[in-house]
């Protein structure tokens, strides 16, 4: 069965205090890891797509990289404003309707 | 500008009463989604569809159903077998399933 799973599912750092993100994942052949920031209320909202092993992808504060196991988001000396869960999904190829999304990582970063 | 548009942001639904969330996108996306959030769980597939006329189930499709009579919408109904509604109700689109997905801002959905 097609699984993922974040830890830690919460994330308390103080502003500049740079962390990790992970997500590991179970599927039959991965075609695509996604990750996505959810503010309160709202709904998520993309950030990366990573295909393959070695990939890494950077966008201002946050770096995903992927494993065959695994994939990490780097947050690198955060700001208040990137308080929110992250959430990462996988698409696999013998099911390419739906992503699995896991159950997210909500981070809090304090000034 | 181009997005996903997710109506009511709040519902309420008495006991026995059928409710339908209404999802409308204007960015030409073949593909559209429900999911379902609730704390501590993740995103749940409830419906998808790739295609105008055609959808399949998700994970947990019992208690809900959809049309695709348009390609820009895709509503959602919580019928009464529902047993557990209170969640927040999420639409997505793609254009293709490896960009991504655009979600709209969801629908809170609570039973009175």
């Amino acid at each position: 069965e097609d699984q993922v799973t974040q830890s830690p599912e919460a994330l308390r750092l103080q502003e500049g205090e740079s962390s990790s993100l992970n997500c590991s994942y179970t599927v039959s052949g991965l075609r695509g890891l996604f990750w996505y920031r959810q503010d309160p209320g709202k709904g998520p909202e993309f950030l990366f797509t990573l295909y393959s092993a070695g990939e890494e992808k950077e966008k201002e504060r946050l770096k995903a990289t992927l494993t065959k196991k695994e994939s990490f988001l780097h947050i690198t000396a955060p700001k208040p404003e990137d308080s929110a869960t992250y959430l990462c999904a996988v698409q696999a190829y013998s099911n390419t309707g739906k992503l699995i999304f896991g159950q997210g990582t909500t981070l809090q970063v304090k000034p | 500008d181009g997005g996903i548009t997710q109506s009511p942001k709040y519902l309420f639904r008495k006991e026995g009463q059928n409710v339908t969330l209404s999802c409308e996108q204007n960015l030409n996306h073949d593909a559209m989604y429900w999911y379902r959030q609730d704390p501590g769980q993740g995103l749940r597939l409830i419906y998808y569809s790739q295609i105008v006329n055609d959808f399949q189930k998700g994970d947990i499709a019992e208690g809900y159903s959809v049309s695709r009579e348009k390609k820009e919408s895709f509503p959602l109904t919580v019928t009464s077998a529902q047993k557990n509604p209170t969640a927040f109700y999420l639409c997505a689109s793609s254009l293709d399933d490896l960009y991504g997905y655009t979600f709209g801002s969801g629908t809170r959905l609570t039973v009175v």
